[in-house]
């Protein structure tokens, strides 16, 4: 089951205006990741926020961490057209040795209308 | 640098027919990871390599799929027969955990392989 899962699961805006995605988790994690995926390609990773953290920049990027609500959240701010793609959150819910559970949420799917 | 590398990038087979994929990490990465991603899902772990030991193969179907990464670079993954549910893009990621490290590093995806299980 997915440990992830992405709210909105669609969303859809005008260039220029601000795009907010929410990522909620169900166990403890060491950190969480955010990435991008174009259609028919690869991810891409944008952004790391470590457990101990609660607020991270990155560009037009800006993501929260709420570790006692379990939840993440992805701000893009003045958006593009190229921001159109899926988002995913990506935690790591922590193991032992070298080993850390790697559980991607569901995604995300932002169209930006011109 | 050069990135993530797969092949082959589309393949079409018909079920219990076998397939392999194959992953040419970037260079010096120590962790390597095989995922299936189904249309309109997140990908899925199947397999996560450090060097050429396996850390987590603990959602890999183990009665048709193998996976190997034979002197801890490139790596292969096997399906073996195939089924209807296994058309997906299989993606190879890799990433420089060290030999201790318990957290989840930045990963480097390659562009996937589209597989369609007719």
């Amino acid at each position: 089951s997915q440990q992830g899962e992405e709210d909105p699961q669609a969303l859809s805006i005008q260039e220029g205006e601000n795009a907010t995605m929410n990522c909620s988790y169900k166990t403890s994690i060491n950190n969480l990741q955010w990435y991008r995926q174009n259609s028919g390609r690869g991810l891409v990773h944008l952004i790391l926020i470590r457990s101990n953290e609660r607020e991270k920049h990155s560009g037009r990027l800006r993501v929260t961490l709420d570790t006692s609500k379990k939840s993440s959240s992805l701000l893009i701010t003045a958006s593009r057209a190229a921001d159109t793609a899926s988002y995913f959150c990506a935690t790591d819910a922590g193991g032992y040795s070298s080993a850390s559970k790697i559980i991607f949420g569901s995604g995300t799917r932002l169209s930006i209308r011109p | 640098e050069a990135g993530v590398a797969q092949s082959p990038r589309y393949k079409i087979i018909e079920k219990r027919q076998s397939v392999a994929f194959w992953c040419n990490p970037i260079s010096g990465h120590a962790t390597l990871y095989w995922y299936q991603q189904i249309l309109g899902q997140g990908p899925k772990l199947l397999i996560q390599f450090q060097n050429n030991g396996v850390v987590d193969d603990s959602q890999l179907p183990k009665d048709r799929f193998s996976a190997e990464r034979l002197k801890g670079v490139d790596s292969t993954l096997k399906i073996q027969p195939a089924k209807l549910e296994d058309s997906a893009v299989y993606l190879c990621a890799s990433s420089t955990i060290p030999g201790t490290a318990v957290t989840l590093d930045t990963q480097y995806f390659g562009p996937g392989t589209r597989l369609t299980v007719l």
